[in-house]
C-alpha cells in the first residue's frame, strides 16, 4: 500500500501569510493527487486534482504542485475562511490512501 | 444540484451488522463510480471502498481493514448506494461518508454526503 505523509501536522499562521503544506508518497504516484479542506463539523471539500488543477469554484489563492512522491499545497494569502484541516489523497493505486491531515490554526 | 444523503447509521454491538444507504440525486448516478470514506471521532479520513459503474462491471475495491467484512453495492434504478457492514469491530466506529468519484481524468471525490455515524460498542 502507498503511505501518504503530510507535514507539518499542525501549522500556525496569520491572516495574509503564505503557507505551504507538504504531502509525501511512499512510492511514485505520478500526479494522481487530490487535496481536500475540512472545517470542524463540516464535510470535506474537494480543492485540487491531478496535483495542480483547481476544482471549479476554488479561490485562486490555492495552488498545488508536485509529481512523483512530493507534493505541496500553497495558500498565497491566508484568509479567515482558510483555517481548517487539509488532507491529501493519492489516486494512483488501490487503496486510495489519505494523508493524516494538516491542521491550519490561527497564530 | 448534486445531493448525497446517507442513512442507516446507529449503535451496534461488536460482531453485529449494519447496512448503510446513500440516496443520490442531481446527476446521472449510473455513470459514476461511488465510494465510501469514513472518519473516526477526532481522526482523519480513511478510504473504505469503491464500486464502479455498469460499464466497468460494477467491480468493487476495498481497504484491507474492511475487506471480507464490508460489501459495497448499488442499485442504479433507485439511484442508491449501499454499504453492508458485517462482523463490526469497535474500531469501525466512525462517520461514514458517501462520495462521488469525479472521474478518471480528475480522480477525486467531488461530492460528499453529510455522513452517518456508526457506533460499535457493547
Amino acid at each position: 500500500d502507498i503511505q501518504m505523509t503530510q507535514s507539518p501536522s499542525t501549522l500556525f499562521a496569520s491572516v495574509g501569510d503564505r503557507v505551504t503544506i507538504t504531502c509525501r508518497a511512499s512510492q511514485s504516484i505520478s500526479n494522481w493527487l487530490a487535496w481536500y479542506q475540512q472545517k470542524p463539523g463540516k464535510v470535506p471539500k474537494f480543492l485540487i486534482y491531478k496535483a495542480s488543477s483547481l476544482e471549479s469554484g476554488v479561490p485562486s489563492r490555492f495552488s498545488g504542485s508536485g509529481s512523483g512522491t512530493e507534493f505541496t499545497l500553497t495558500i498565497s494569502s491566508l484568509q479567515p475562511d482558510d483555517f481548517a484541516t487539509y488532507y491529501c489523497q493519492q489516486y494512483n493505486s488501490n487503496p486510495y490512501t489519505f494523508g493524516q491531515g494538516t491542521k491550519l490554526e490561527i497564530k | 444540484e448534486v445531493q448525497l444523503v446517507e442513512s442507516g447509521g446507529g449503535l451496534v454491538q461488536p460482531g453485529g451488522s449494519l447496512r448503510l444507504s446513500c440516496a443520490a440525486s442531481g446527476f446521472t448516478f449510473s455513470d459514476h463510480y461511488m465510494e465510501w470514506v469514513r472518519q473516526a471521532p477526532g481522526k482523519g479520513l480513511e478510504w473504505v471502498g469503491r464500486i464502479r459503474n455498469k460499464a466497468n462491471s460494477y467491480n468493487t475495491e476495498y481497504a484491507a481493514s474492511v475487506k471480507g467484512r464490508f460489501t459495497i453495492s448499488r442499485d442504479d434504478s433507485k439511484n442508491s448506494l449501499y454499504l453492508q457492514m458485517n462482523s463490526l469491530k469497535t474500531e469501525d466506529t466512525a462517520v461514514y461518508y458517501c462520495t462521488r468519484y469525479s472521474g478518471s481524468y480528475t480522480r477525486g471525490l467531488d461530492y460528499w454526503g453529510q455522513g452517518t455515524l456508526v457506533s460499535v460498542s457493547s
